[in-house]
């Protein structure tokens, strides 16, 4: 059981703006930045959104991050095909001393 | 460009000891300000957290790790490794090495910049 909370499963069409949740409590999100990451089939995980709604470079603007009290939403804007993978939240939880993730969303462009 | 590359064994007996190694290159492993994690995912699950260490060797692990769990660093080789005791098939999982930097305004959070490709290591008799 991951301590951040995210939906499974999340599906859009080609051209739509989908959004992913995560929910924590005030250990983690509620007092912490959260950051998002995007993982392929069998690679690695890679950084898109850090301190709730930063990009590193070169990720596009089609990815949008924002966080409100103990739960954050990454936005998925002009959905395309390639945006099909699984994200996960981040945070780091202070109870903890260390970063906790969501389970992870598996997303599905139809 | 940094690259990071596990390496240790890929199957490993029940009660044994894990050891993988971390070999950083095209940087230093010694830069101030830049942590290294190591980082886990079950078959199928979700990541997670294993312990971090800086190049002077402070290390920091996860509570329902902490027992079972040893990280070293070698700068001389630019490495830096992980020890699993006991283990069982719940650790079973694909181990990440991973860079942890400080964000801009000084905050240090999950901000992992660079992975190695992930070593699947399955622990079975």
């Amino acid at each position: 059981q991951s301590v951040l909370t995210q939906p499974p499963s999340a599906s859009g069409t080609p051209g739509q703006r989908v959004t992913i949740s995560c929910s924590g409590s005030s250990s983690n999100l509620g007092n912490n930045y959260v950051y998002w990451y995007q993982q392929f089939p069998g690679t690695a995980p890679k950084i898109l959104i850090y301190t709730n709604d930063q990009r590193p470079s070169g990720i596009p603007d089609r990815f949008s991050g924002s966080k409100s009290g103990a739960s954050a939403s990454l936005a998925i804007s002009g959905l395309r095909s390639e945006d099909e993978a699984d994200y996960y939240c981040a945070a780091w939880d202070d109870s903890l001393s260390g970063p906790v993730f969501g389970g992870g969303t598996k997303l599905t462009v139809l | 460009q940094l690259q990071l590359q596990e390496s240790g064994p890929g199957l490993v007996k029940p009660s044994e000891t894990l050891t993988l190694t971390c070999t950083v290159s095209g940087g230093s492993i010694s830069i101030v300000g830049y942590y290294w994690a190591w980082i886990r995912q079950p078959p199928g699950k979700g990541l997670e957290w294993i312990g971090t260490i800086y190049h002077r060797g402070s290390t920091y692990y996860n509570p329902s790790l902490k027992r079972r769990v040893t990280m070293s660093v070698d700068t001389s080789r630019n490495q830096f490794s992980l020890e699993v005791d006991y283990l069982t098939a719940t650790d079973t999982a694909v181990y990440y090495c991973a860079r942890r930097l400080v964000d801009g305004n000084g905050y240090y959070g999950p901000h992992f910049d660079h992975w190695g490709q992930g070593a699947l290591v399955t622990v079975s008799s």
